[in-house]
Formats: C-alpha cells, sequence, structure tokens
C-alpha cells in the first residue's frame, strides 16, 4: 500500500538554527509531492509543490525541498527557522488516484 | 476568491448519534476531498468526489459517507456515533485532475461523548 513517511514527530529548534524534515513514500510511480503547514489555529496551507522538472523546489516563506526520485524523498529544509515557523507541517503525495497520501506531521517548535 | 467553508467549525454529539458536516468548495473546483485529522495519525483519507461521484475511498467503515451535489458541495454523514469518531475533521477541494494542489478548509472539530 502507499504510505508516506515523517521520520521526525517533534523538532525544537531555537532560531537561525537550519531546518530538515525528512519525509519518505512508498510508491513506485509517477508522484506529485507537496509540503503542507498547520500554524496553531490555522487551517492547512501549501508551503510547495513538486509535479515535475527540477527536483529543487522552492516554497514560501523561504522554503525549499528536494524531490530524490532514487530514495524516494522529499525532505524539507529551510536555511535559518524563525520563531513563526512554529507549526505542523506534514508531507503528502498523490499517485494520480485522486487523492493524497499524508505523512502523520512534524511538530516545529522554535525558541525564541 | 473565497477559499473552502466548512460548517459547523464545532460540534459535540453523544454516542450513537449521527451529524452531518458540510463543505463548500473554491468556486470553480469540481473535486472534493474529507479528511480525519487525529493526533498521532495525522490525515486520514476519507473520501473524494468529482462531479458528484465518489471517485475514491478510504478504510473506513461504512458509517461514513458523503455526497456531493450539482454545486460541488459537499456533505459528509457518520451514523451511530462512537467515542474514536472525535477528530478534526478536514475538507478540501481542487480542480480534480489530479495534477492541482488540494485547498484546506479550517475544519470540523467533533467531538463525541
Amino acid at each position: 500500500a502507499q504510505s508516506v513517511s515523517q521520520h521526525n514527530h517533534h523538532v525544537i529548534l531555537s532560531e537561525a538554527a537550519s531546518l530538515e524534515l525528512g519525509c519518505n513514500y512508498s510508491y513506485g510511480g509517477t508522484v506529485n509531492l507537496f509540503w503542507y503547514v498547520q500554524y496553531p489555529g490555522q487551517h492547512l496551507q501549501l508551503l510547495l509543490k513538486y509535479f515535475s522538472g527540477d527536483p529543487l523546489v522552492k516554497g514560501i516563506k523561504g522554503f525549499e525541498a528536494e524531490f530524490i526520485k532514487s530514495k524516494f524523498s522529499f525532505n524539507l529544509r529551510k536555511p535559518s527557522v524563525q520563531w513563526s515557523d512554529t507549526a505542523e507541517y506534514f508531507c503528502a503525495v498523490n499517485t494520480g488516484t485522486y487523492k493524497y497520501i499524508f505523512g502523520t506531521g512534524t511538530r516545529l517548535k522554535v525558541l525564541a | 476568491k473565497a477559499g473552502v467553508t466548512q460548517t459547523p467549525r464545532y460540534l459535540i454529539k453523544t454516542r450513537g448519534q449521527q451529524v452531518t458536516l458540510s463543505c463548500s468548495p473554491i468556486s470553480g473546483h469540481r473535486s472534493v476531498s474529507w479528511y480525519q485529522q487525529t493526533p498521532g495519525q495525522g490525515l486520514q483519507f476519507l473520501f473524494e468526489y468529482f462531479s458528484e461521484t465518489q471517485r475514491n475511498k478510504g478504510n473506513f467503515p461504512g458509517r461514513f459517507s458523503g455526497r456531493q451535489f450539482s454545486n460541488s458541495r459537499s456533505e459528509m454523514n457518520v451514523s451511530t456515533l462512537e467515542l474514536g469518531d472525535s477528530a478534526l475533521y478536514l475538507c478540501a477541494s481542487s480542480l480534480g485532475d489530479g495534477n492541482t494542489e488540494a485547498f484546506f478548509g479550517q475544519g470540523t472539530r467533533l467531538t463525541v461523548v
């Protein structure tokens, strides 16, 4: 069955630290990949997406992610986090079956 | 452009009751998906509708059902509520072609007591 794994469930960083959140998926075919963010009390928002082309994609708020097909990974990165990045981050995959498969999420807390 | 609207925002029901949740997608979006979000489980896919037809269904019992109307608005129904149904239910809309992102509503927080 298709699945998405997010290895870090809770991450605590100080402001200005670098961030990398892991995401791996299990599916051998073509995928569309997403990272969503959920700020406290708010709805899920799209951070970035990958459909095809350059495997390094840039999103909003300085986030980027790299698709490595051979590793079935789509890790999220940010060089320098801010307190306002405190949120829950979800990796998601769409395999063209009209449903999105989400990871269990990573709660990021940034200390001021 | 208005976003995805879910009503109501909060619901408290007792075991055994049934509940209906509503979702209005972004104008022009014909696909509506429903997800159950619980701590530690992430988002679990319930079902997806496109042009009033269910195209995909997750692994939930038959107590969970849905429908979509001709104006793309969707409703989700849960019958014979159980304590474990307490969760945030999220609706997402998209163009439905499988190649565009989904836009989420703020969800309906259902508490079963």
